[in-house]
């Protein structure tokens, strides 16, 4: 069983599209994340969420909205989609606020 | 702030060779350091951490780290590369005490050569 899963894989679309992702994890776990990685590999994270309120919020464009329905799921929309959206987006989870984190296989978005 | 400095993008070594790929932190509090593995197309794994107790870190796939306060870094290193360990390399740090976000490096992109 994949402990933290998200779909869909791959996601091309056009610019000034709205699209979700979404990441589920069955690990029983308080604490979720949202990263961006870019072309460069650079991972930066954009949310997080412990026991469904939101604990983190970089800087990140409004247009990026997450919501966590429940603890195991924490999905991020994206609306108004921009070239620079183009990246791997990771969810991962923890234990709690501290704990390690374990990480999705990643979402590849590419905005055309 | 914290932040963490991976010496070297791309690392070549010959398979059998020793790996030593290099992690250098700033931090203004005691830290916590991980490295985590990236293979082609997934995730982030964790190979290991330290929290502060033994400064020599075990991880897992025979990679070890060892955290030199003194010197600020936190290198990892294996005797002897396998084919199985060519991947991206991520360098990461936290402030200890209550959540603090993870900071992560810029990957050292590890090719293994036969």
């Amino acid at each position: 069983d994949t402990a933290v899963s998200q779909t869909p894989k791959y996601l091309v679309t056009q610019m000034g599209n709205d699209k979700s992702i979404k990441c589920e994890q069955n690990l029983g776990h308080d604490t979720m994340y949202w990263y961006k990685q870019d072309s460069k590999k650079f991972l930066k994270i954009m949310f997080s969420y412990n026991n469904k309120e939101l604990i983190i919020n970089e800087t990140v464009p409004n247009r990026f909205s997450p919501k966590s329905p429940d603890k195991a799921h924490l999905n991020l929309h994206i609306n108004s989609l921009e070239l620079g959206d183009s990246a791997v987006y990771f969810c991962a989870s923890s234990q709690d606020i501290s704990g390690d984190q374990y990480f999705g296989p990643g979402t590849r978005l590419l905005v055309l | 702030a914290q932040s963490v400095t991976q010496l070297g993008s791309h690392v070549s070594v010959s398979e059998g060779a020793l790996v030593l790929l290099r992690c250098n932190y700033s931090s203004s509090v005691p830290p916590y350091l991980f490295w985590y593995v990236q293979y082609p197309n997934q995730g982030l794994q964790l190979l290991l951490k330290y929290t502060s107790a033994a400064t020599l870190v075990k991880g897992i796939n025979g990679f070890e780290a060892e955290f030199k306060k003194s010197e600020t870094s936190f290198h990892l290193t294996k005797p002897s590369a396998h084919m199985s360990d060519a991947a991206e390399y991520f360098c990461a740090v936290k402030n200890s005490g209550g959540y603090q976000k993870v900071t992560f490096g810029i990957g050292t992109k590890l090719q293994v050569i036969p």
